[in-house]
């Protein structure tokens, strides 16, 4: 199974800022992924981070606001841009070797925005 | 649009005993993966068993087993022989074989293990 390191892994943020999350797994992966876990709640799936190419963003998630990175098939990022206190939440990458293997997560960040 | 539900949000019981986690789901999908996921307090995800929709028989994992009724559309988790190490929130999530490991979760279970 793959490793997957998120950096930062909690953080309290002023709002109005910016929040730039990296994840970085150990070994090369077909699929990376970014989750949102709002307190309390479950995990919804914010984007499919492709590389090489653009996001692909669910229902309710933008990319002025979420914006993703995936330069290669090991790291991803995503920024949470202009954050007010509803951006409080973890946020979790996931990444998968293939379409019909698991799906591994990352630790997640805890965000806190005051 | 597929949905999961977990109907118990919080689940408690005793060490060595066994429990039940309950989940549904809505599909209209013939071909699908369905798993149980456990998040205890470190926050890491971390998979617990998996079962394909097309496996009549249910998948196990040492102490872990699943209760698949397909045509009810149910997925429950048996945890026997419970440990402290349990303890956890457990999440019941649904995969389409279209979706490409895009993952739709359930609301959770907190599951507490009593000594």
């Amino acid at each position: 199974s793959a490793v997957i390191s998120q950096k930062p892994s909690r953080d309290i943020c002023q709002r109005g800022t910016s929040l730039t999350i990296q994840c970085q797994v150990d070994s090369q992966v077909t699929m990376m992924f970014w989750y949102r876990q709002q307190p309390g709640q479950s995990l919804t799936l914010i984007a499919t981070a492709n590389q090489g190419s653009e996001a692909t963003y669910e229902s309710g998630f933008v990319i002025d606001k979420f914006p993703i990175s995936r330069p290669n098939l090991t790291f991803s990022t995503l920024t949470v841009s202009n954050m007010s206190p509803e951006d409080s939440s973890i946020y979790l990458c996931s990444a998968a070797a293939s379409p019909d293997t698991e799906a591994f997560f990352g630790q997640g960040t805890r965000l806190t925005v005051v | 649009a597929q949905t999961v539900t977990q109907s118990q949000p919080e689940m408690s019981v005793q060490e060595a005993e066994t429990v039940t986690l309950s989940c549904t789901y809505d599909t209209s999908e013939s071909d699908y993966y369905l798993f149980w996921y456990k998040q205890p307090p470190s926050r890491q995800m971390i998979l617990v068993i998996r079962q394909e929709a097309y496996k009549q028989q249910n998948a196990t994992e040492n102490r872990f087993s699943v209760n698949f009724q397909k045509a009810a559309k149910s997925f429950s988790l048996k945890i026997s022989d419970s440990q402290l190490g349990d303890a956890a929130m457990y999440f019941c999530a649904y995969r389409s074989l279209a979706a490409t490991n895009k993952l739709i979760f359930g609301t959770g279970t907190l599951l507490a293990v009593q000594p």
